[in-house]
């Protein structure tokens, strides 16, 4: 079947923003979530969306969404070295399969 | 709360070898699942279940068998190791199962070795 599709690596300048993109597969997705993993540990829920709603925002983070063309963002404002990790786009099957992508790794510069 | 524990936390097998891979949660949590996580391939579905006594297949549940014969418990079942097997191993639960907003909880993971 398809994949949930992310491009691997991105490398940003500290204090600039970080924009991760995310192509998913169901149209009938009910939720659509971004995970964040840090080194040598499990994943951690950061935010998520509700697939009726097109944006929503929690401190620096804007999740984006289009329905219409399946795709998913996450903007991380002001990014710090703290936010280094990769981050993973899942969605929600109406038959309560949650798939992943394959992750971003997101490289701080200084 | 322990939250999500996993036991081994690291596991070498001989191709062939059969091994279980234990996974508990201590938050009466319905929903479980295992992932398995590769290099260049992301996190991906192997089994999850929706509550005691239900299981279901995820996108790569081949060479893998699970049951959940309590709420707390969900292990994983390797009949007969192959190196292709090699990987890091997460299991997670949540608290809501049915469509609606899923929050999962992940353990600190297995990684399993198949020579």
């Amino acid at each position: 079947g398809e994949d949930v599709e992310q491009s691997l690596f991105l490398s940003v300048r500290e204090g600039d923003s970080s924009v991760i993109n995310c192509t998913y597969t169901d149209s009938s997705s009910t939720y659509l979530y971004w995970y964040k993993q840090e080194p040598g540990a499990g994943l951690q829920l950061l935010t998520y969306i509700f697939s009726n709603m097109d944006m929503k925002q929690d401190q620096r983070l804007t999740v984006l969404l289009n329905k219409k063309d399946k795709h998913l963002s996450l903007r991380i404002a002001d990014t710090q070295t703290g936010d280094s990790a990769i981050y993973f786009c899942a969605e929600h099957h109406p038959d309560d399969k949650i798939i992943f992508g394959k992750g971003t790794r997101l490289h701080i510069l200084p | 709360n322990a939250g999500v524990t996993q036991t081994p936390k690291f596991q070498v097998l001989k191709t062939g070898q059969s091994m279980t891979l234990q996974c508990a949660q201590d938050m009466n949590h319905e929903y479980m699942s295992w992932y398995r996580q590769d290099p260049g391939m992301g996190l991906r579905l192997i089994h999850y279940s929706v509550g005691a006594g239900i299981t279901d297949q995820g996108e790569v549940p081949n060479g893998y068998n699970v049951s959940r014969s309590t709420t707390e418990d969900f292990p994983l079942r390797l009949l007969s190791a192959a190196p292709s097997q090699t990987s890091v191993y997460f299991c997670a639960s949540s608290y809501q199962p049915t469509s609606g907003f899923n929050e999962q909880f992940f353990g600190p993971g297995t990684r399993l070795t198949v020579l």
